[in-house]
Parts: C-alpha cells; sequence; structure tokens
C-alpha cells in the first residue's frame, strides 16, 4: 500500500516543453505540498495545498502550476521548461492537527532532466 | 523566518561505531523538529519527530534525537551503526503556526559507513 505516489519516477525532456507530475495520497490528509530538491541535495518547499485550496506559493516562477481536482490528488504542470527545471520533485501530505503542522509523508520523488 | 542548519556536510564513520549528526534550528518559538533519511535514488523517511513532551525521542532503526532548547539543538545519535544506515539525513523544522504548514529543511548530511 503506497501511502504518497507519484508519476512518473524518471522524467527526461527537452528545453521548451510541457510536462505534468503527479501525485496521489491515499492517506485522507486535508494538505498536500510540492518540494524541489536541486542538484546539492537542497530541499524547498514550492506549493502547499489544503482540501484543493493554495494555501502557499513561494517564489516560484509563474511556468509552475499546481493543480488539485480532489484532496487526495496534487498535480504540478510546467510549462516551458528549462535546464534549471531539472530537478528531484517531491510530493508530501499531511494531517495538520487544529491548523498546526503535522508529520508529513513523502513520495518517492520524480527526478526531471531538461536537455 | 526559521531555518535550520546542519553543520557537517559528510560524516564517515566505522560500522558499529556511535553516531551524531548535528542539527541547529532558528525558531522564534518552540518548533516543531523532524529527522528524515533519504537513501540513494529514494524518497524522504521519517526517522523521528518532536512535538513537546520528554526532550529525548525514539525513532526507528534504533535512532533517537534530543531537543536542547537552551543551544537550539535536535542532534540525532545511535550507538552501533550498521552499514545500511549509509544515506543522506534531513533535519527539518515545522512552524507552530496556522499561516505556514511546510517545513524548512536543512542542507543534509551525507553518512557513509566504513566496513
Amino acid at each position: 500500500d503506497t501511502a504518497v505516489s507519484q508519476t512518473p519516477k524518471y522524467l527526461v525532456t527537452q528545453m521548451g516543453n510541457d510536462k505534468s507530475i503527479k501525485c496521489e495520497q491515499n492517506l485522507g490528509h486535508d494538505t498536500m505540498y510540492w518540494y524541489k530538491q536541486d542538484s546539492k541535495k537542497f530541499l524547498k518547499i514550492m506549493f502547499s495545498y489544503n482540501n484543493k485550496e493554495l494555501i502557499i506559493n513561494e517564489t516560484v516562477p509563474n511556468r509552475f502550476s499546481p493543480k488539485s481536482p480532489d484532496k487526495a490528488h496534487l498535480n504540478l504542470h510546467i510549462n516551458s521548461l528549462e535546464l534549471g527545471d531539472s530537478a528531484v520533485y517531491f510530493c508530501a501530505s499531511s494531517q495538520p492537527l487544529g491548523g498546526l503542522t503535522d508529520t508529513q509523508y513523502f513520495g518517492p520523488g520524480t527526478r526531471l532532466t531538461v536537455l | 523566518a526559521q531555518s535550520v542548519t546542519q553543520p557537517d556536510i559528510h560524516i564517515t564513520v566505522s560500522e558499529g561505531a556511535s553516531l551524531e549528526l548535528r542539527c541547529n534550528y532558528s525558531y522564534g518559538a518552540t518548533p516543531y523538529l523532524f529527522w528524515y533519511v533519504q537513501s540513494p535514488g529514494q524518497g524522504l523517511q521519517l526517522l523521528l519527530k518532536y512535538f513537546s513532551g520528554d526532550t529525548l525521542v525514539q525513532g526507528i532503526k534504533g535512532f533517537e534525537a534530543e531537543f536542547k532548547r537552551s543551544q537550539s539543538s535536535f542532534n540525532l545519535r545511535k550507538p552501533s551503526v550498521h552499514w545500511s544506515d549509509a544515506a543522506e539525513y534531513f533535519c527539518a523544522v515545522g512552524a507552530k503556526d496556522t499561516g505556514r504548514r511546510a517545513l524548512t529543511f536543512g542542507s543534509g548530511t551525507r553518512l557513509q559507513v566504513q566496513p
């Protein structure tokens, strides 16, 4: 039983293309996240959704657009891919306790390579 | 703004030796603190967390961590390291407020285990 799953695991594409990464969680959590891990392994929050509502939108180029069709899914669409977008993208979910941060469970990651 | 510092980029220990990975945080109040482990090519797995109460917390795989408010630290320890513990370890802090539920991660410590 995979708690947080992402597809695809690997994504290789050319500059200028548009691509999507999908995330699904079966934990019944209300909040989902996208993090980016760069080549130096540094992890940084990109977006957070709570019950399909955007609650965190860090300084991310507007080529990145998250979409949450329901609270179990949070997809990441990237337009006009650039070399600098190459990274590992992690999806996570949590169930906040009274609005406060709770444990986040991470997916296996999607390694995006832009050529 | 909260921040996390992991002073050691890379640590090498012999199998069977004890281990301590350092983590210092900056946050205005008592934070939520986490340690995650990332094996090569894998996602992040939660080792342990501190929310409140006993400052010595036990985690999976024989790991423990101690929250020291006076030192703003949350160091991870293991009495006897196994070869399978070789991985990247991340300390993270979560804010205790309703506006921001994302985690702020340290830059990670890579653990190498010598036979």
